[in-house]
């Protein structure tokens, strides 16, 4: 069964600390997405990636980065995380191009107290 | 960014009942998919349409994807509480990247 996996499901940290979101997938996929989904806002496109050691922003780069030094993996920081990062992170990925749709991972459920 | 609208946002019915929810924009797409998620899951790929006018359907549910690739509807024939779950489109630009909705929130009730 062709998977997408997030490290964690449930994260809680503090304010200023730095925070990795890890995802792995193991189907091969060119494209890598991470994405945050918030009540009234939907999925909103933080960072993506079309191949090893590419990234490119999204809609709302601030406050994060990414690492994708394999294909397969594909990490979110949050350099110092803040209250309205709280969020529910998801990662995908997919073939080249769209049109073949995402598979997602599980998603992580982020607190920032 | 191109603005995708869903409607209606929530949608509370009877199992047995039929419905259809809608996903509409004023700039045409490659393609479109639908995607169906549960509380505290990720979002899960029902399908894929990419030529105008098509119509594919998956059990009961039906997807068209409109004639000028503008906007799209899902409808599902006598729902099940199983159904219950966000209900999200993505379009697709020819730039390769895709653009969500907010999503239509089902909830059968048995």
């Amino acid at each position: 069964d062709v998977k997408v996996t997030q490290s964690s499901r449930y994260l809680v940290k503090r304010t200023g600390e730095k925070v990795f979101l890890e995802c792995v997938q193991d189907m091969d996929h060119e494209n890598m997405f991470w994405y945050r989904q918030d009540p009234g806002l939907g999925l909103r496109l933080i960072y993506f990636s079309y191949d090893v050691k590419m990234k490119e922003k999204g809609d709302i780069p601030e406050g994060y980065s990414v690492s994708r030094e394999k294909k397969e993996r594909f990490s979110l920081i949050l350099e110092s995380a803040s209250t309205n990062q709280t969020s529910m992170y998801l990662c995908a990925s997919s073939p080249p191009g769209v049109r073949y749709g995402y598979t997602f991972g599980s998603g992580t459920r982020l607190t920032v107290v | 960014t191109q603005l995708l609208e869903q409607s209606p946002q929530f949608l509370s019915i009877q199992e047995g009942e039929n419905l259809t929810v809608y996903c509409n924009s004023s700039s045409v797409f490659s393609s479109l998919q639908w995607y169906r998620q549960e509380p505290g899951e990720g979002p899960v790929l029902l399908v894929t349409v990419v030529t105008g006018g098509e119509v594919k359907k998956l059990k009961r549910l039906t997807f068209q994807f409109g004639d000028a690739r503008k906007d799209s509807s899902l409808h599902i024939t006598a729902a099940q509480p199983g159904d219950t779950g966000l209900y999200l489109c993505a379009a697709n630009t020819n730039a390769g990247k895709s653009t969500f909705g907010d999503g239509t929130t089902l909830t059968v009730k048995p």
